[in-house]
């Protein structure tokens, strides 16, 4: 069974920095990994979609990379903004096309 | 930009009601699915619909849990008698295809069910 990791659960950065966030899966046959952002109380909003056969996806500040080797999916923001505030949830698309996802990392960038 | 909908955005009912939550996917979506994430965990797997059909479905979509398309707009989810750990966010996706590795999912900004 599928089981997906997100490190670290939270983060809290002052505006402007770079950030990483990790994302692990158990089971590397996968179709997908996508990345979503959830803001409180709100939907998830698609960032990302990394498919299987690709390494990583950009897109403006964001770019997403995909080892699917070692079970491990990437998000980078770059010069991060406190609009970027949310929780950012990573789901691995595995057999059956059924998504797993993670727990997400809860971001804060301060002023 | 099209977007998915969801009504009503909180539900609160007693414990063995039945509710229905309602749905309005993206119009040329093809592909719909529900999820829920019961508070302070993760987002969980449902149920997939295409023409007229369950596609796939989890463990947690029991026999209380049923899915329908009434008419070309709805797409709706029924939980028979609702349980106190049915008490989640309840999330409709849809998407214009599927069995595919490119394909993005829509969410709808959820419903928020309260069982009492």
């Amino acid at each position: 069974k599928q089981e997906v990791t997100q490190i670290p659960a939270a983060l809290s950065v002052p505006e402007g920095e770079n950030l990483v966030l990790n994302c692990s899966f158990t089971d590397s046959a996968i179709y997908n990994l996508q990345w979503f952002r959830q803001d409180p109380g709100k939907g998830l909003t698609s960032l990302l979609l990394i498919q299987s056969s690709q390494r990583e996806q950009t897109s403006g500040r964001l770019n997403a990379s995909l080892d699917k080797s070692s079970g491990r999916s990437t998000l980078y923001i770059a010069a991060s903004q406190p609009g970027d505030s949310a929780t950012y949830l990573c789901a691995a698309l595995g057999g059956s096309y059924i998504p797993t996802f993670g727990r997400g990392t809860s971001l804060i960038v301060h002023p | 930009e099209p977007e998915v909908t969801q009504t009503p955005s909180h539900q609160v009912t007693q414990m063995g009601q039945e509710v229905i939550l309602r749905c309005v996917p993206i119009s040329n979506h093809l592909y719909f699915y529900w999820y829920r994430q019961i508070l302070g965990q993760k987002v969980e797997f449902l149920v997939s619909f295409y023409n007229n059909e369950i596609s796939e479905k989890s463990e947690i979509f029991d026999d209380q849990f049923s899915v329908e398309r009434p008419d070309g707009s709805n797409f709706t989810l029924k939980i028979r008698s609702t349980k106190l750990e049915d008490s989640a966010m309840y999330f409709c996706a849809s998407s214009a295809n599927s069995g595919s590795s490119t394909d993005t999912q829509y969410f709808g900004p959820g419903t928020r069910l309260t069982v009492l």
